[in-house]
């Protein structure tokens, strides 16, 4: 139980087009949805938590009209990057958390992402 | 926010037991203490979560002392395909606030053979 997916797990784009990546909670209802982004070598640094139904919350530093999160339903929320650019480069995981388990967050594959 | 504390890496053979201290020295009270273990471009995965005393679960043991402002995660009997990057988090939902789940630097374990 528990499973998170991640769809694409890798993308490659030019510099200024937008990507987006879609999170999944496959068999639990996720209320809430936390965005990550790591890159190499590094820890994982917060970006945003959303809640479904409601505009998502964004970490200090984090543009929201960058990163422009939607978590339309209990099962799937989505982030895009707009105007991509090469320093946004990085490995962005997702992780969800659903009521019906306790304090824990369970994290998608990843999705790698190169802004040429 | 309950910053962690972590050993940056840590070595140890096939068939030990490895204990991966965390320090937490301002946990809140309705904090509760994860650890993931990370492959490379991979997403963490879950491996036990306490709130205090032990845990034990099918991959590891969790003990957290009366004071909580540390944890130990314990690993027995390694294997090379535990060789992988250990966190702990701290923090809880209920408080309202992701931001107290901060992911410190955690801890490179490689098993040798």
């Amino acid at each position: 139980g528990a499973v998170v997916s991640q769809h694409p797990s890798r993308v490659i784009c030019k510099s200024g087009t937008s990507v987006k990546i879609e999170c999944r909670s496959l068999d639990f209802q996720a209320t809430t949805m936390f965005w990550y982004r790591q890159f190499p070598k590094q820890s994982l640094m917060l970006m945003a938590t959303s809640n479904e139904g409601s505009k998502a919350t964004y970490e200090q530093g984090v543009e929201k009209d960058k990163f422009l999160i939607n978590h339309a339903s209990l099962t799937l929320s989505t982030l895009t990057v707009t105007s991509a650019h090469p320093e946004d480069s990085s490995f962005y995981i997702c992780s969800a958390r659903g009521q019906e388990v306790t304090d824990t967050q369970y994290f998608g594959p990843g999705t790698r992402l190169t802004v040429l | 926010l309950a910053k962690t504390t972590q050993p940056i890496s840590m070595d140890s053979y096939e068939g030990q037991e490895v204990n991966i201290t965390c320090s937490h020295n301002n946990i809140a009270t309705n904090d509760y203490i994860t650890w993931y273990q990370q492959f490379p471009s991979q997403g963490p995965r879950f491996i036990i979560q306490g709130y205090k005393t032990k845990v034990t679960n099918e991959v590891a043991s969790l003990f957290i002392p009366a004071d909580r402002k540390s944890s130990t995660l314990s690993l027995p009997r390694v294997s090379l395909s535990d060789t992988a990057v250990y966190y702990c988090l701290v923090g809880a939902f209920s408080s309202g606030s992701a931001r107290q789940l901060t992911f410190g630097s955690g801890t490179q374990l490689t098993v040798l053979p």
